[in-house]
């Protein structure tokens, strides 16, 4: 159960799209089309942004996707604006009822 | 609504067992499918998943922790608790309760947090 790897820092300028990558192993992000997507801001809880690799809970912004290539998970912001300035965490189903975390990735709007 | 709270206490001891309370609402731990989990977060650092426990009362840990944690279920007061031995500084943590329906595997709702500080 290592946890999976995030790129530490990601910045954009209003307007931009970035995307944060997101590797595993072919036993959690690999095996199963159940990747998840977290926004976190300071002091709060996680927030669903995406769930199943690519689905988008009712509320959240279209500006939000999600894909995945073998082992590697990206989330994609489209049109970048301040409040989506946040920590961001993929999380990974691992088999056997477990999960595997992130290791987060700090979103910058310049 | 589907709401979820943690609460224990604020300040261990090195060596004390943690004991933890999540109560929740809006669903119940007795329908099929329905989990709860338990992740933390130390300051400044990732997520990390502890535990689950489902609807059938089957349970599941972390490879790292799993000497160390315990989870249960209260069905009849919608409580989980999990309780964690031999805490140490470095569990210093917020930690989270949060909702996660079997089949999709999402964790869909989480509590508020609590954070623990490990402490002589």
């Amino acid at each position: 159960q290592s946890a999976l790897t995030q790129p530490a820092s990601v910045s954009g300028s209003p307007g931009q799209s970035i995307t944060i990558s997101c590797t595993g192993t072919s036993s959690d992000v690999g095996s199963y089309n159940l990747v998840s997507w977290y926004q976190q801001h300071p002091g709060k809880a996680p927030k669903l942004m995406i769930y199943e690799v690519s689905k988008r809970p009712s509320g959240v912004s279209n500006r939000f996707s999600g894909s995945k290539s073998g082992n590697t998970a990206s989330l994609t912001i489209s049109g970048l604006q301040a409040e989506d300035e946040a920590d961001y965490y993929c999380c990974s189903y691992a088999g056997s009822s477990t999960f595997v975390f992130g290791t987060g990735t700090k979103v910058t709007v310049l | 609504q589907v709401t979820l709270r943690e609460s224990g206490p604020a300040l261990v001891k090195p060596t004390q067992t943690l004991t933890l309370t999540c109560t929740f609402s809006g669903f119940s731990l007795s329908t099929s499918g329905m989990c709860v989990s338990w992740i933390r977060q130390p300051p400044g650092k990732a997520l990390e998943w502890l535990a689950l426990i489902d609807w059938d009362d089957d349970k599941y840990y972390s490879t790292s922790l799993k000497t160390r944690l315990t989870i249960s279920k209260d069905t009849s007061k919608n409580q989980v608790v999990l309780t964690m031995t031999n805490m140490d500084p470095v569990d210093t943590a917020t930690y989270y309760c949060a909702r996660i329906v079997g089949g999709g595997w999402t964790i869909d709702y989480w509590g508020q947090g609590t954070l623990v500080t490990v402490s002589s």
